[in-house]
């Protein structure tokens, strides 16, 4: 299985939206709503902040939102703030009852 | 709130096995998809696979990510709350954060460890 494909770097000045891809196939991405997405903070774990293309967890911020069309999901943040600088990875449920990740995308707020 | 922590190694020789655990707390290891996730230096994450634990017994339902089927293996140990990962002929590139962490109901990662290191080198 291949990886997802994520922008390796975004950036934004604080108070702006921005919005990152992440393109699979129709083995993953297009065929269930089981996209995630995970924030990790440098030197620590993962953590979710959207799961089933579009809902949050518990304690996730609502400026975090997320959306699928075809084979590509989309994540935005808006009214970008300082904490918000980090690293930000996509994952898909596949055909194969497997996992996939995305390559990871960067946001640097300006 | 469940708690994972990962323990083992951190320095594999090349073609050897790599071998971690992960102890979960606060809650049953039972009916939970349990997987271990890599990220190396600089990179994304790599899903490695999953164990499903069924009720009290030290068995269950596997599924490996294609990749690096034919060099892994996941076990559970219910009377210990662990799981286990082991990596046969590792070679430099399987250098990496190794992470464990718990999948509700094949929707996404809820729990994560704090992640371990692992180099391979000799």
């Amino acid at each position: 299985q291949s990886g997802l494909t994520q922008p390796a770097s975004v950036s934004g000045s604080p108070g702006q939206s921005i919005t990152i891809s992440c393109t699979g196939t129709s083995n993953d991405v297009g065929i269930y709503n089981l996209v995630s997405w995970y924030q990790q903070h440098p030197g620590k774990a993962p953590k979710v902040i959207i799961y089933e293309v579009g809902k949050r967890p518990s304690g996730a911020s609502d400026r975090f939102s997320g959306s699928k069309s075809g084979n590509t999901a989309s994540l935005t943040i808006s009214g970008l703030q300082a904490e918000d600088e980090s690293d930000y990875h996509c994952c898909s449920y596949t055909r194969s009852g497997t996992w996939v990740f995305g390559g990871g995308t960067r946001v640097t707020v300006l | 709130q469940v708690q994972l922590q990962e323990s083992g190694p951190g320095l594999v020789k090349p073609s050897e096995t790599l071998s971690l655990t992960c102890t979960v707390s606060g809650g049953s290891i039972s009916s939970y998809y349990w997987n271990w996730i890599r990220q190396p230096p600089g990179k994304g994450l790599e899903w490695i696979g999953y164990i499903y634990s069924i009720g009290s017994y030290n068995s269950g339902n596997t599924n490996y990510n294609p990749s690096l089927r034919s060099r892994v293996t996941m076990s559970v140990d219910t009377s210990k709350n662990q799981f286990s990962l082991k990596m046969r002929s590792v070679t430099a590139a399987d250098t990496a954060v190794y992470y464990c962490a718990r999948d509700v109901d094949r929707k996404r990662f809820d729990s994560w460890g704090q992640g371990t290191p692992v180099t391979v080198s000799s």
